[in-house]
């Protein structure tokens, strides 16, 4: 069964303490593995997109890796406005008739000032 | 920047009536999916449209859940009566997805649906 784990569930850091979130899956294959940041009360909203283990991606202070069993969110020097519900999600390459992604629970990051 | 529109965004009704959110994808986009999200759990797909047809429905609860694109372009998802369980959020995403390995899934702001 296609699977997706996110951890830690929750993570408090003060601001310019930089930390990583972590994506474990296990799929039938990897068609794409994707990050979403969700505010509360709010729609997924797309970050990164990985096809490949070694594969990187940055945007402003979020760098995402991949490997064959496991992302990684690193945030580097995060603010106040980083803090969000972070999940990660699994397009599979099975045998389903669609091309739903399989989402974790989400990491709900808190920054303080 | 286009972006997925929903309507409501927020819905309390009583159980056992019915209730319907409306969704319009990004302008061309083939694909749109409705899914499901209790609080504190990740989004869980419910059907998934390529233009008017359904690809996967195999997790939408059927005697009760409906959902429709006739035209391949917006959608309506409608439940018919509302039980208490169903109280979620109910997010469409769409994307441009036609068979290639591109998948990049936008989400609209979700309606936030409330049973009594």
């Amino acid at each position: 069964e296609d699977q997706v784990t996110q951890s830690p569930e929750a993570l408090r850091l003060q601001e310019g303490e930089s930390s990583s979130l972590n994506c474990s899956y296990t799929v039938s294959g990897l068609r794409g593995l994707f990050w979403y940041r969700q505010d509360p009360g709010k729609g997924p909203e797309f970050l990164f997109t990985l096809y490949s283990a070694g594969e990187e991606k940055e945007k402003e202070r979020l760098k995402a890796t991949l490997t064959k069993k496991e992302s990684f969110l690193h945030i580097t020097a995060p603010k106040p406005e980083d803090s969000a519900t972070y999940l990660c999600a699994v397009h599979p390459r099975g045998n389903q008739a669609g091309t739903a992604l399989i989402f974790g629970k989400g990491t709900t990051l808190s920054v303080s000032s | 920047e286009a972006e997925v529109a929903q309507s409501p965004r927020y819905k309390i009704t009583e159980k056992s009536q019915a209730v319907a959110f409306w969704c319009d994808p990004i302008s061309g986009h083939a694909t749109l999916y409705w899914y499901r999200q209790i609080l504190g759990q990740g989004p869980e797909l419910l059907v998934q449209f390529q233009d008017e047809s359904v690809v996967d429905d195999s997790q939408l609860p059927k005697d009760r859940f409906s959902a429709e694109r006739l035209k391949g372009v917006d959608s309506t998802l409608k439940i018919q009566p509302a039980e208490l369980g169903d109280s979620a959020m109910y997010l469409c995403a769409s994307s441009l997805f036609r068979g290639t390995t591109y998948n990049e899934q936008f989400f609209g702001p979700g309606t936030r649906l409330t049973v009594l």
